[in-house]
């Protein structure tokens, strides 16, 4: 069954300093990968995206995340986080739904950021 | 602009009614998804559409009904036969085999 991982339920970063958020999943064919980040109390944000192509794939922000195949991983990265990155995200894995119509979307548990000054 | 709204943004209701909680789309996506969001799960799905007048059951369709009248509505009732209703409701759409938008969301609170 297809499933995601994030390991991390709550990291904690100075402010300025790098970040990477794990992501691992389980899927039988090429996956297509999502990263999405929420504030609290609110919907979810789309950071960035992996159909196919490049693997190193840039986001919104200053993210970006790199599909390793080998590892079955989705690693989310940023070099200088800034206070306003405090936030849940969530890294998720699509399914092809039938009649290629839509996208299921599998969540990992999501890990929250916090900054600190 | 284009985009997702769900409405109310809190509701409150008393054990035993249900509730029915409301999701508009003007992005002209064919897709519509619900999902419930509980504290330390992600996300879980309810329902998804595909198209106007068909849905299928999500992950945890038990206790929810929905409808698809409209491309750009897909009401979402949570019957007094959901045994934990109490939980944050997300709303989204896509195209065909693209990314998944997000509405703000409803918080609902069952006492």
């Amino acid at each position: 069954a297809q499933s995601v991982t994030q390991p991390d339920i709550h990291i904690t970063v100075s402010e300025g300093a790098s970040l990477e958020l794990r992501c691992n999943y389980s899927y039988g064919a090429t996956p297509y990968l999502f990263w999405y980040v929420q504030s609290p109390g609110q919907g979810l944000q789309l950071l960035l995206k992996y159909f196919s192509g490049d693997t190193l794939v840039q986001g919104i922000k200053g993210f970006e995340a790199e599909f390793k195949r080998s590892q079955s991983s989705f690693n989310l990265r940023k070099p200088s986080v800034h206070w306003s990155d405090a936030a849940e995200y969530f890294c998720a894995v699509g399914t092809i739904m039938i009649y290629n119509q839509g996208e299921k979307l599998i969540f990992g548990q999501g890990t929250e950021l916090s900054v600190k000054p | 602009d284009g985009g997702i709204t769900q409405s109310p943004k809190y509701l409150f209701r008393k054990e035993g009614q249900n509730v029915t909680l409301s999701c508009e789309q003007n992005l002209n996506h064919d897709a519509m998804y619900w999902y419930r969001q509980d504290p330390g799960q992600g996300l879980r799905l309810i329902y998804y559409s595909q198209i106007v007048n068909d849905f299928q059951k999500g992950d945890i369709a038990e206790g929810y009904s929905v409808s698809r009248e409209k491309k750009e509505s897909f009401p979402l009732t949570v019957t007094s036969a959901q045994k934990n209703p109490t939980a944050f409701y997300l709303c989204a759409s896509s195209l065909p085999g693209r990314e998944q938008y997000f509405g703000p969301g409803t918080r609902l609170t069952v006492t």
